[in-house]
């Protein structure tokens, strides 16, 4: 079963709102997590290393005002895209390292973003 | 900096080999493989670390060449499930979690 779980899988916004997705480790604790963005037919681009109880660290060229990241707790991630515009589109996913299982990346089912 | 992968695109018949490389011009201390079905979520296949190891799951395998900073996955007898988009996500200085991709190597088995 899933170890690392993303809500939502698909959401749909209008411009100019924001949306949230969260990412939750299953059964562990996860002190960081990783956000990554895919365009159709891409890699998986890293945007941010989320830090628990304290700020992410954002890729180069990734706008932090504009991808909030916030890691409340010791299972949970939210990534959200403020003011989202079309060009926002793209598949988003986190990754969770497990410890327990040789330090093995699991990565959440993804979130589809699509912004009209 | 992105570890380059090779080849881009294959496509095999059924029960054939492929080899699937990953390269990098920085240090490596891991190197993660994920296979990706298109639509959905990466799926992890192995981790490498640093050491030289080689390691196997079923008829997939890998290795890893530090010295080279080079990775490689081997499958043979490929099935029609191994079809997907195949990358390698490497890790520069110790197991952070933090992951470089590589662009990926579409793999298309056929009947």
């Amino acid at each position: 079963g899933a170890v690392v779980s993303q809500h939502p899988s698909r959401v749909i916004c209008k411009s100019g709102t924001s949306v949230k997705i969260e990412c939750r480790s299953l059964d562990f604790q996860a002190t960081t997590m990783f956000w990554y963005r895919q365009f159709p037919k891409q890699s998986l681009m890293l945007m941010a290393t989320s830090n628990e109880g304290s700020k992410a660290t954002y890729e180069q060229g990734v706008e932090k005002d504009k991808f909030l990241i916030n890691h409340a707790s010791l299972t949970l991630s939210t990534l959200t895209v403020t003011s989202a515009h079309p060009e926002d589109s793209s598949f988003y996913i986190c990754s969770a390292r497990m410890t327990q299982a040789g330090n093995t990346i699991y990565f959440g089912e993804g979130s589809w973003l699509t912004v009209v | 900096q992105q570890p380059v992968q090779s080849p881009q695109a294959v496509i095999l018949r059924e029960g054939e080999d492929a080899v699937i490389n990953c390269s990098s011009s920085k240090a490596l201390y891991s190197v993660h493989w994920y296979r990706q079905k298109h639509g959905e979520a990466p799926v992890f296949l192995m981790i490498l670390l640093k050491g030289g190891e080689q390691k196997g799951h079923e008829k997939i395998s890998a290795s890893f060449n530090e010295k080279k900073q080079q990775s490689s996955l081997y499958l043979t007898a490929s099935q029609l499930s191994y079809s997907g988009t195949y990358f390698c996500g490497t890790s520069g200085s110790g197991n952070t979690g933090k992951l470089i991709f590589g662009q990926g190597t579409t793999l298309q088995v056929k009947p």
